[in-house]
């Protein structure tokens, strides 16, 4: 059974970094595109990152050059470091398996990270 | 870039049938695939729709998608509504490498 666990949310200040984790179980992280995906309080879903099976990354604009996506193929686990954090990246955050060009077909059940002083 | 529009909300009673659009801005609406999620309160989204119209196989074919390039749109299409329908559903698709999400629509059923 496919399984996405994310953790490493919580209240963080402006400028503040954190690390979010996806630990996956019942496929293999890194033969598989993953990506990250938001949700802000009362809002919709935003795209945040991807990871393509052969390593390539993509962001979204807003939050390019301060968050990197990663995995750790030991610990079979999406990373998500967030650096110079701002208040408009306060959201629930989710990971996904993603079957190319169709879309997240196993979400996690999010964490959710706050930015505020 | 591109952006998805969706309806905000729609409502419709139990056991009629409900169609949700999502209108792409510019380019072809059959240029990349669309997919339709649905997300209840309280919980994470999943999959009802991918490739435009093909249902993952734990979704009732009460749910159907297409696409309609006279309108350069897609739409969601949910037959028999039950009052577990109600939730609010995002269409995405792609733009390059990026991810394009509509809006969200918000379906009551009443």
């Amino acid at each position: 059974e496919v399984q996405l666990v994310e953790s490493g949310g919580g209240l963080v200040q402006p400028g503040g970094s954190l690390r979010l984790s996806c630990a996956a179980s019942g496929f293999t992280v890194s033969s598989n595109y993953m990506s990250w995906v938001r949700q802000a309080p009362g809002k919709g879903l935003e795209w945040v990152s991807d990871i393509y099976s052969g390593g390539n990354t993509y962001y979204a604009d807003s939050v390019k050059g301060r968050f990197t996506i990663s995995r750790d193929n030991s610990k079979n686990t999406l990373y998500l470091q967030m650096n110079s954090l701002r208040v408009e990246d306060t959201a629930v955050y989710h990971c996904g398996k993603v079957v190319p060009a169709a879309g997240i077909d196993y979400w996690g059940q999010g964490t959710l990270v706050t930015v505020s002083s | 870039n591109f952006m998805l529009t969706q309806p905000h909300s729609v409502s419709e009673s139990p056991g009629k049938t409900v169609t949700i659009s999502c209108t792409r801005s510019s380019g072809s609406i059959a240029s990349n695939y669309v997919q339709w999620y649905q997300q209840r309160p309280g919980s994470s989204p999943t999959t009802m729709i991918y490739e435009d119209y093909q249902r993952p196989s734990e979704v009732p074919d009460r749910f159907s998608g297409s696409i309609d390039s006279s309108s350069n749109s897609a739409s969601l299409t949910i037959s028999g509504l039950k009052t577990e329908d109600e939730a609010d559903y995002y269409c995405q698709s792609y733009d390059s490498s990026n991810w394009v999400f509509g809006g969200g629509t918000k379906l009551t059923v009443l």
